[in-house]
């Protein structure tokens, strides 16, 4: 049982670039959110999916899209990377009830230069 | 606006005491709170929450109380053990939203 996976560990990127984060988890979780984490802002929400098919945008979703089309998988993309995006980006899932508890991945350190 | 505020950004406490994390909050409508620990390199971890129809939850060395006329929840940490070093979030939601808002955390460092 892995829990939370997120791939890669780490990346940099140069402006403009793409980019997929890949998060998966093997806990049969309906939700799943993607989160980044800037120093002195702690967490903050970009976007987030309640089942299989289904996205939403959070907080600070602006220049991301995501993609749920397995229930395991829950997938961030950066279409044209902007050095803004330079973050450590965490990725959770929850059972389905609210509220409660997520479990967060390890984590995928980002930089774009 | 910080809905959620840590403000303290680290503590240093001697083996044994008690460590004491504050959290302070705005918005009204938070009607369930939880706190997160997280070691470097690592994800954040669960560590325990507490709704607002109560204003103590208790799991172990691990007690959280919630004020709420005040909009301050705390985390005591009793006795205070070196592993426990790592940085705290407290974060809170509006149950039935999806939209947990995180605090800046505050970085814990127990002396051995």
């Amino acid at each position: 049982n892995a829990g939370v996976t997120q791939t890669p560990k780490f990346r940099v990127l140069k402006t403009g670039q793409s980019m997929t984060l890949l998060c998966a988890q093997d806990m049969n979780h309906e939700y799943m959110y993607w989160y980044r984490q800037d120093p002195g802002m702690g967490l903050r929400l970009i976007h987030y999916s309640v089942g299989e098919g289904t996205t939403a945008k959070g907080e600070v979703p602006d220049g991301y899209n995501v993609s749920r089309l397995k229930k395991q998988n829950f997938l961030l993309g950066l279409e044209s990377a902007a050095p803004s995006q330079t973050s450590v980006y965490f990725c959770a899932s929850s059972l389905g009830t609210l509220p409660e508890k997520q479990y967060f991945g390890p984590g995928t350190r980002l930089t774009v230069l | 606006d910080q809905q959620v505020k840590q403000n303290s950004p680290s503590l240093s406490v001697q083996e044994g005491r008690i460590s004491i994390l504050n959290c302070d909050y705005t918005n009204s409508m938070f009607d369930y709170f939880l706190w997160y620990k997280k070691y470097p390199a690592e994800g954040p971890t669960f560590l325990i929450s507490i709704s607002s129809i109560k204003d103590k939850n208790e799991d172990g060395r691990f007690t959280v109380f919630l004020n709420k006329s005040a909009k301050h929840l705390s985390l005591h940490i009793v006795p205070s053990q070196p592993g426990d070093s790592a940085v705290y979030f407290c974060a809170a939601t509006d149950s039935g939203t999806y939209k947990y808002i995180f605090g800046t955390g505050t970085r814990l460092k127990v002396l051995a």
